[in-house]
């Protein structure tokens, strides 16, 4: 079993609807939480990084944790076609200085 | 702009060929790391430097990967003897490694490698 769990999709929704992506993780370690958006042929971009439970708001974007559960959460709202990309969670135990545990992806496709 | 950079950004080797990828993080960043990507995966952790120093090189998959960092800036990825198996994109993230909670790695466009 792996440390991370994303469901990898494809998951498709029309223009305008609320995105919901999620990852399970099993390694109580891991102390912070990022979502990186990644183009096709490009590298990860970072888009929201969370260090505690609780939401985190940034413009369209929430991120949520929930360090009992384990379970990490994206929500996208009122999604654009140009959010269409890969998603990876990803998580880490000690800030900036070890390595990042990443998830499958889940592949967007926002419909216009 | 002063991001992550790699080069080259495709790569095509015949197998048995050596191959070097090279990676400029950005300035003034301490830590550096090296990831594998293989097509609809998320990345895997090959090694990790601290300025010049090696300090994790558990995610190297075999004894034909080597990495170098010799003067604690730019780094070089170099792969041995390639095989098929070798093909995915190589992807170099660099971040401050200053253990604050708002440090984390940006990640450069990565090198696609190609092992016919």
């Amino acid at each position: 079993q792996k440390e991370v769990e994303q469901d990898p999709g494809p998951l498709s929704v029309p223009e305008g609807a609320i995105v919901s992506l999620n990852c399970t993780y099993s390694n109580s370690a891991f102390q912070y939480f990022m979502w990186y958006r990644q183009y096709s042929r490009k590298g990860p971009e970072l888009l929201m990084y969370t260090y505690s439970s609780g939401n985190k708001e940034d413009g369209r974007f929430t991120a949520q944790v929930d360090k009992s559960s384990k379970y990490i959460s994206l929500f996208i709202r009122d999604s654009q076609p140009s959010d269409s990309a890969t998603y990876l969670c990803a998580m880490g135990a000690d800030f900036g200085n070890e390595k990042l545990t990443f998830g499958t992806g889940t592949r967007l496709t926002i419909i216009p | 702009g002063a991001g992550v950079s790699q080069s080259p950004r495709y790569k095509v080797a015949k197998r048995g060929q050596d191959v070097a990828l090279r990676c400029d993080p950005i300035s003034g960043h301490v830590s550096l790391f090296w990831y594998q990507q293989a097509l609809g995966q998320g990345p895997e952790f090959l090694t990790y430097f601290q300025n010049e120093a090696q300090l994790d090189k558990s995610g190297l998959p075999s004894d034909r990967f080597f990495a170098e960092r010799p003067e604690g800036s730019v780094s070089t990825l170099k792969i041995q003897r390639t095989q098929q198996e070798d093909s995915a994109v190589y992807l170099c993230a660099s971040s401050l490694g200053s253990g604050s909670f708002t440090d984390t790695q940006y990640f450069g466009p990565g090198t696609r490698l190609t092992v016919l």
